[in-house]
């Protein structure tokens, strides 16, 4: 069973930096292409950042030199590192798995506030 | 980018009693490979999405056979055949051709009356 359990969100000002990770069971990281998907209080979902098997890695305009997604094969884990965070990066954080052009397996999301 | 867009964004439906989702998109989703990869999502209320239908028709292992799917090119639909309690939530459209970024529509909201 797939299972992926996002954690490192929480109360950050503007500016600053966070990490987010998502550990994953029933499946590898590496081998698979890997999303994060936020959703804005009361607002709907967006796509972020995608990184496929081969390690590449693409991003939202919304997001694009601010943002940086990455995987430890080690531990399992998907990372997104968000640097100089704005009020409108403030969202539920999914990570998901990306099957066959589609998402098929969500975590349970961690959520980002970002206020002064 | 391509757009997405859906209709109604709020329904109110009586229990037992058809509901039809529109989703639509600024370009064909129709892939060179031959496939059509428009999937539907559902979100009940504090929980994450659920997927329920993929490549147009295609009904997940679990997802009831009242949901279905159809639709080609830019135009799809998400049909409810008789609505249970548990249906409660918002539903997503979302386009995997053009990707690698992934694009929703707003969301519908499903309540019932």
């Amino acid at each position: 069973e797939v299972q992926l359990g996002e954690s490192g969100g929480g109360l950050i000002q503007p500016g600053g930096s966070l990490r987010l990770s998502c550990a994953a069971s029933g499946l590898s990281v590496t081998s698979n292409y890997m999303t994060w998907v936020r959703q804005a209080p009361g607002k709907g979902l967006e796509s972020v950042s995608v990184i496929y098997s081969s390690g590449a890695t693409f991003y939202a305009a919304s997001v694009r030199g601010r943002f940086t997604i990455s995987r430890d094969n080690s531990r399992n884990t998907l990372y997104l590192q968000m640097d100089s965070l704005r009020a409108e990066d403030t969202a539920v954080y999914f990570c998901a798995r990306v099957a066959y052009s589609s998402i098929d397996s969500w975590g349970q999301g961690t959520p980002v506030t970002v206020s002064s | 980018d391509v757009v997405m867009t859906q209709s109604p964004l709020s329904l109110s439906v009586t229990l037992g009693q058809p509901a039809s989702i529109s989703c639509g998109s600024s370009q064909s989703l129709a892939h060179n490979d031959g496939n059509t990869y428009l999937t539907w999502f559902q979100q009940r209320p504090g929980q994450s999405p659920r997927r329920l239908i993929t490549k147009v028709s295609y009904r997940d292992s679990g997802v009831p056979d009242r949901f279905s799917g159809s639709g080609s090119g830019t135009d799809f639909t998400l049909k409810i055949s008789r609505v249970e309690a548990e249906d409660v939530g918002i539903y997503y459209c979302m386009q995997g051709t053009h990707w690698p970024i992934f694009t929703f529509g707003p969301g519908t909201t499903v309540e019932i009356k």
